[in-house]
């Protein structure tokens, strides 16, 4: 909502890296997120990084934040087909609100 | 079991009607979000609250009524449902922690009003 985009498809091949894209609006955002949901599912926090940082790494999962651009991306490295899902940016603006974005379809070929 | 629930999971219901979808959670967490889900738009926040008695609008709240007696539950009410208003209704649990919310989300309900 309210402009949070995505692109809505990603495929890569099995043991590649995936870079999923997220531009966001407001640039007061305090943190921003990245959610995963399998079909049939709930959304699950994969990650998340506070506006103050450039970077973050956890295992797989590198988060890279461009605040002048408001540009988020989320880079899973050594993609398997259990990384198939839909994946969600969103932001936290002030007070307790978040925006999601549409959410980007990642397909791993094997 | 420990964890946040939704019911029911499935509803089909006509337009013009109230339904009820209802969350709860065992985590006693402050606060609790009900989204709805749609093609396109991703998700979108309808209600939140921070505690019990206390509820706030979010995006897209028109149509939608919450209360919040108990800090576990967080019924969310459609008072005359209309067709606008099929779509998958998440809902979800947190924490605000360092100034973050780690929010923890249900299985979802998917609603068709015909």
């Amino acid at each position: 909502g309210e402009d949070v985009e995505q692109s809505l498809f990603l495929s890569v091949r099995e043991g590649d890296s995936s870079v999923i894209n997220c531009t966001y609006t407001d640039s007061s955002s305090t943190y921003l997120y990245w959610y995963k949901q399998e079909p049939g599912a709930g959304l699950q926090l994969l990650t998340y990084i506070f506006s103050n940082m450039d970077m973050k790494q956890d295992q797989r999962l590198t988060v890279l934040l461009n605040k002048k651009d408001k540009h988020l991306s989320l880079r899973i490295a050594d993609t398997q087909t259990g990384d198939s899902a839909i994946y969600f940016c969103a932001e936290s603006r002030t007070g307790n609100q978040f925006y999601f974005g549409t959410g980007t379809s990642l397909t791993v070929i094997p | 079991d420990a964890g946040i629930t939704q019911s029911p999971r499935y509803k089909i219901t006509e337009t013009g009607r109230q339904v009820t979808l209802m969350c709860h959670q065992t985590w006693s967490h402050s606060y609790m979000f009900w989204y709805r889900q749609d093609l396109g738009h991703g998700l979108r926040l309808i209600y939140y609250s921070a505690a019990a008695d206390i509820t706030d609008k979010g995006e897209v709240p028109d149509g939608y009524v919450v209360s919040r007696s108990k800090t576990e539950n967080f019924p969310l009410t459609l008072e005359s449902a209309t067709r606008s208003q099929t779509s998958v209704y998440f809902c979800a649990s947190s924490e605000f922690h360092r100034g973050q919310h780690e929010q923890y989300f249900g299985p979802g309900t998917r609603l068709t009003v015909t």
